[in-house]
């Protein structure tokens, strides 16, 4: 059975602190691992498509990490703003085209 | 322009009635999923299809049937609503290449 976690599931955050989350996959017949970012009241958003072993990506104060062999990603945000309050998803598409969701990690950025 | 819209986004129905909930999407992608986010908020793959042809049909009751009547469009139809049926649905495209998916707004499906 494939498994994508998450952790923390809520994380609250004073204004300008950076804060990073984890998501975990299995590493078989992994294809991509993907972030989205979901505000509440809105459908998700596309932040990072990632597949290669090392891969980082970047987008303003938003980053984030790939390493497929021991099945993690890190998403890091730099400076968090309240704007970033969101819930963060991470998803991973295997090989023969199954995609699956983490539960999401819940951020409050309180100003 | 929406890029990927769902209609309705309220949906409101009895026990044992037939509805469908429609998509479009004006970005040329070849891959259109249903999903549905369950009780626990968790976004579940329902459907996949490719250049109209369905490439993941995950363990959903067959009530369910998704139709696309072409490639910017992939329809939810339910049959035999069910209570249990009361999620939100989201609609959602992406190319083979590029792989990211593009949601729709959601349909909010309430059976009463």
């Amino acid at each position: 059975i494939l498994n994508v976690e998450q952790s923390p599931q809520s994380l609250h955050v004073q204004e300008g602190d950076s804060t990073n989350f984890t998501c975990s996959f299995p590493s078989s017949n992994f294809y991509a691992l993907h972030w989205y970012r979901w505000e509440t009241a809105k459908s998700p958003e596309a932040l990072f498509v990632m597949t290669l072993n090392g891969d980082e990506k970047k987008k303003g104060r938003i980053s984030a990490t790939l390493n497929t062999k021991e099945g993690y990603s890190y998403l890091y945000i730099k400076g968090s703003q309240p704007e970033d309050s969101a819930t963060y998803l991470c998803a991973c598409k295997t090989s023969y085209d199954k995609v699956i969701f983490g539960p999401g990690t819940s951020l409050s950025v309180i100003p | 322009d929406t890029a990927v819209s769902q209609t309705p986004k309220y949906l409101v129905t009895q026990m044992g009635n037939d509805k469908s909930i429609k998509c479009e999407q004006n970005l040329g992608h070849d891959t259109m999923y249903w999903y549905k986010q369950d009780s626990k908020k968790f976004l579940k793959i329902m459907f996949s299809y490719n250049n109209k042809e369905l490439i993941i049909n995950e363990t959903v009751p067959n009530r369910f049937s998704p139709k696309s009547p072409d490639k910017a469009h992939l329809n939810l139809h339910i049959n035999s609503l069910e209570l249990g049926d009361s999620a939100v649905y989201f609609c959602a495209s992406a190319t083979q290449t590029r792989d990211e998916a593009f949601f729709g707004q959601g349909t909010r499906l309430t059976v009463v």
